[in-house]
């Protein structure tokens, strides 16, 4: 697509309840990264995807989040058991590579605002 | 390790008046250089970016910055404020090569303009 598409872009959840975020990267980039953005805070790393594979996932806060990219393209955040302080907006990017000797130049998509109850 | 200092949460400029956004960066190794703006409901977007180029970039929008090693700064400029540039922005730092995915933000400057 001509752009980073993220869905949905606004889910309400129950504490304890499981969500399912998705993001449909530009088509052709190889790296893709999670990101979130607490309030009034910047976007803080998750994961990043070389392809399939979770290249770092050193962002996760804990093993209740989960990201798969099964195929190397749409890539699914996955949070079980939800806590009020997983409220945040959900940020996926793609870049063309994961790493480039000169800057890195990710784009974003316009996020998934999570709210838990 | 990075990390970034916006030192102002909050600027408000009127229209037509400079804008200066200001940005420290800390890095222990020679960092790439960002400006992000965010507008409500709208996906982060790419203002200008330093690598290893000219320290003075230049940016959509009628945006620069200058990278000023010595004072470990990247303050974000426009000469003059227009009602469209009221947003969010964020200064970023990453490193260059294998680790350059792991950007670092900082905590934002919400820029506001008054007609």
């Amino acid at each position: 697509g001509a752009g980073v598409s993220q869905t949905p872009s606004n889910k309400v959840t129950e504490k304890g309840k499981y969500v399912e975020l998705r993001c449909d990267p530009i088509s052709g980039h190889t790296a893709l990264y999670w990101y979130r953005q607490s309030l009034g805070q910047g976007p803080e790393f998750l994961i990043y995807f070389q392809g399939t594979g979770a290249a770092d996932d050193s962002g996760l806060p804990n093993d209740r989040f989960f990201a798969v990219r099964p195929e190397g393209s749409v890539s699914t955040l996955k949070i079980q058991r939800t806590e009020r302080g997983d409220s945040a907006v959900y940020l996926c990017a793609s870049s063309p590579t994961g790493a480039d000797s000169g800057a890195n130049v990710l784009t974003f998509g316009a996020g998934s605002r999570l709210t838990v109850l | 390790a990075q990390s970034v200092t916006q030192l102002d949460s909050h600027v408000s400029v009127s229209e037509g008046t400079p804008v200066l956004l200001r940005c420290n960066y800390s890095s222990s190794y020679s960092p790439s250089l960002f400006w992000y703006v965010q507008h409500p409901n709208k996906g982060l977007q790419l203002l200008l970016k330093y690598t290893s180029a000219a320290t003075l970039v230049k940016g959509i929008n009628g945006f620069e910055a200058e990278f000023k090693k010595s004072e470990t700064s990247f303050h974000l400029t426009k000469p003059s404020a227009h009602m469209s540039d009221a947003a969010e922005y964020f200064c970023v730092v990453s490193p260059r090569g294998a680790g350059s995915y792991q950007l670092t933000f900082g905590k934002g400057t919400k820029l506001s303009v008054i007609p």
